[in-house]
């Protein structure tokens, strides 16, 4: 069946160090989606990206945070200079419509 | 006043019981509700999306919306151990669009 893959699981950073999160979307999708958790708080959105630009942003989503698909399978989320606020868990999800489907996240630890 | 709402629990049931999880939302714009399935440190697993009131089966698994009272519901018959876990509901408004978690209600099913 196929899945949506993130790498890295786990990657510990010190602030002010820039980080990129990687995700390979299922193929035939045409949405992509990166969402947030911080421990024991409520998954949020934080960017949607549809024909190669961002559809729609969260107010969480400043000028630290980009996106990119460099290429016709990855899809990726950089944060420029990490603060300690942005330990969470990342989560990249894709749609082919309405349903989406997740990754299995990349926790992120800054220091 | 948040958009999606849900009781975070925690919710324990004995093996075999019917397990009743609930939502409300309050945005009319609403157009179709999902439900996921998260272990901890997992990515969120779609269990259900239906779009229109009324219900819907799969297996042991009902998703019951209310576009009238603006209320969600997933029934789980004979719950097992293995259905402990935090189950999220979230509604979106447009294809392709973000979606809108709610808090999540941690389950744990005891044999």
């Amino acid at each position: 069946e196929p899945e949506v893959t993130q790498t890295p699981s786990h990657q510990v950073t010190q602030m002010g160090q820039e980080v990129i999160l990687r995700c390979v979307p299922i193929s035939n999708h045409l949405y992509f989606y990166w969402y947030r958790q911080i421990l024991g708080q409520k998954v949020e959105f934080l960017v949607s990206f549809y024909n190669n630009e961002i559809s729609e942003k969260s107010e969480i989503f400043d000028d630290q945070f980009s996106v990119e698909r460099p290429d016709g399978s990855n899809f990726t989320l950089k944060i420029r200079s990490t603060k300690l606020e942005d330990s969470a868990m990342y989560f990249c999800a894709s749609s082919y419509a309405n349903e989406l489907f997740f990754g299995e996240g990349s926790r992120l630890t800054v220091l | 006043q948040k958009e999606v709402e849900q009781d975070p629990g925690p919710l324990s049931v004995p093996e075999g019981a019917i397990v009743s999880l609930n939502c409300t939302y309050s945005n009319s714009a609403f157009q179709y509700f999902m439900w996921y399935r998260q272990y901890s440190r997992k990515g969120p697993e779609l269990l259900m999306y239906t779009y229109s009131s009324g219900n819907k089966e799969d297996g042991r698994f009902t998703a019951q919306v209310d576009k009238s009272s603006k209320y969600i519901s997933l029934f789980i018959r004979d719950s097992q151990p293995s259905d402990s876990a935090t189950y999220l509901c979230a509604s979106g408004e447009v294809e392709g669009g973000k979606l809108i978690f709610g808090q999540g209600t941690e389950l744990s099913v005891k044999p």
